[in-house]
């Protein structure tokens, strides 16, 4: 009866320093999302896959932002050459099935701080 | 341009007092509709949802809301707030055959006992 797991939950970054982070969804879940939540803000949409599909990453900020899920069931979000703007909570969502009517359940959150 | 907006962004409130939370979204066609909770210190969980049928949903914890499609509104209400109600509230829509979230920014609620 797991949730959705997140690793590390804190990651302080050097501006330019590449990072990795790490989702576990509930185990069976089709739809595997990824968003970002700044300060204050809302979560904002970055990625979306369909077991190992990646369908849609019209969210992701720039080239620097890269996300996969090999085997249609873990998934990372890697960063490259990160920036300061990259400051946020990497939120990472899991539902059921496709179809915007099912619940997303989220995981804890990693929270990346660039210095 | 797809949106949501919640009006208030801090509400104080004593125990026992009545709550209403406002969400308009900005989207083209038919939606789904989504209230999450985020309490302190815990990760965003779903209050309710509405994809179709009877627009007075009522969700966890004594919470309802109304999609009222001619004002694109979809507000949040409890009749008597509670201390453990303190957290923060998430309005969120999605398209039909879309899955993605478009979430508001957020109302921080504090109650009072």
């Amino acid at each position: 009866g797991a949730g959705v797991s997140q690793s590390p939950r804190y990651k302080v970054a050097k501006r330019g320093q590449d990072v990795a982070l790490r989702c576990d969804p509930i185990s069976g879940h089709v739809s595997l999302f990824w968003y970002q939540q700044a300060l204050g803000q809302g979560p904002e949409f970055l990625t979306y896959f369909q077991n190992e599909a990646q369908l849609d990453k019209s969210g992701l900020p720039s080239d620097r932002f890269f996300a996969e899920r090999p085997e249609g069931s873990v998934s990372t979000l890697k960063i490259q050459r990160t920036q300061q703007e990259d400051s946020a909570v990497y939120l990472c969502a899991s539902s059921l099935d496709a179809g915007g009517s099912d619940t997303q359940y989220f995981g804890p959150g990693t929270r990346l701080t660039v210095l | 341009a797809q949106s949501v907006s919640q009006h208030n962004h801090h509400v104080i409130l004593s125990e026992a007092a009545s709550l209403e939370l406002g969400c308009n979204y900005s989207y083209g066609g038919t939606v789904n509709l989504f209230w999450y909770v985020q309490y302190p210190g815990q990760h965003l969980q779903l209050l309710l949802k509405y994809f179709s049928g009877d627009p007075l949903v009522k969700g966890i914890k004594g919470f309802e809301a109304e999609f009222i499609k001619s004002k694109f509104s979809f507000n949040l209400r409890k009749p008597s707030v509670q201390w453990s109600d303190t957290a923060e509230y998430f309005c969120a829509v999605n398209g039909i055959g879309t899955d993605k979230l478009i979430f508001g920014t957020g109302t921080r609620l504090q109650v009072f006992p």
